[in-house]
């Protein structure tokens, strides 16, 4: 198995630029997770799905931020427009059903707005 | 909300012990541990479920105690490889919203040789 694979690993915008990090999943895993990680915060969750559903999206931090799962194999975090402060490692997780709910990360996007 | 880790970091010879330790304010059914090396992704290691065993990844080991909403880490013998950044994440109650997990800010751990 590939495990999670994000894209881009590494983005550098300017501040106001448009942002969009891509995950694919593992196959076969029903949830799906967007974390940001800093220094100073660790990591937070922004969003998950079940099934490509948003569950739970009380993280996301503010409307610059969206996300979307439009298939199984497939979801977009999107930043519009970006922000210094928006700079930070981005993760993105599935997780199979079932009781154990182990989560697997992907690479990371490392975001640097300037 | 969010666990509290101690020590914040630690730095071990090779073959040294150390304990880290996850507590919480909130109810927990689980608790996770994850290792991060420099630039990589978190990496799972257990996971401790409420009413389960103790577990054990090679010569690391966990423990929950559900009563006092804490889970402690035990690496013992330690290796370089054990080197990283070791988060705990928990599971709260949570009606309806069980597969969120909180994390704590982590434990720097160094192992020299």
């Amino acid at each position: 198995d590939a495990g999670v694979i994000q894209s881009p690993r590494h983005e550098v915008t300017e501040m106001g630029q448009e942002v969009t990090l891509r995950c694919k999943p593992i196959s076969g895993h029903d949830y799906l997770f967007w974390y940001r990680q800093t220094m100073m915060r660790g990591l937070e969750l922004l969003i998950y799905f079940n099934n490509n559903v948003p569950i739970d999206d009380s993280g996301m931090p503010e409307d610059r931020f969206s996300a979307k799962m439009p298939n199984a194999s497939f979801s977009t975090l999107k930043i519009q427009p970006s922000e210094p402060r928006d700079s930070a490692v981005y993760f993105c997780a599935s997780s199979p059903a079932g009781d154990r709910k182990t989560q697997y990360f992907g690479p990371g996007t490392r975001l640097l707005v300037l | 909300q969010q666990p509290v880790q101690s020590p914040q970091a630690v730095i071990l010879r090779e073959g040294e012990d150390a304990v880290i330790n996850c507590s919480s304010s909130k109810a927990l059914y689980s608790v996770h541990w994850y290792r991060q090396k420099h630039g990589e992704a978190p990496v799972f290691l257990m996971i401790l479920l409420k009413g389960g065993e103790q577990m054990r990844h090679e010569k690391i080991s966990a423990s929950f105690n559900e009563k006092k909403q804490q889970s402690s880490l035990y690496l013992t013998a330690s290796q370089l490889s054990y080197s990283g950044t070791y988060f705990c994440g928990t599971g709260v109650y949570n009606a309806g919203n069980n597969r969120k997990l909180i994390w704590g800010l982590g434990t720097s751990l160094a192992v020299n040789p």
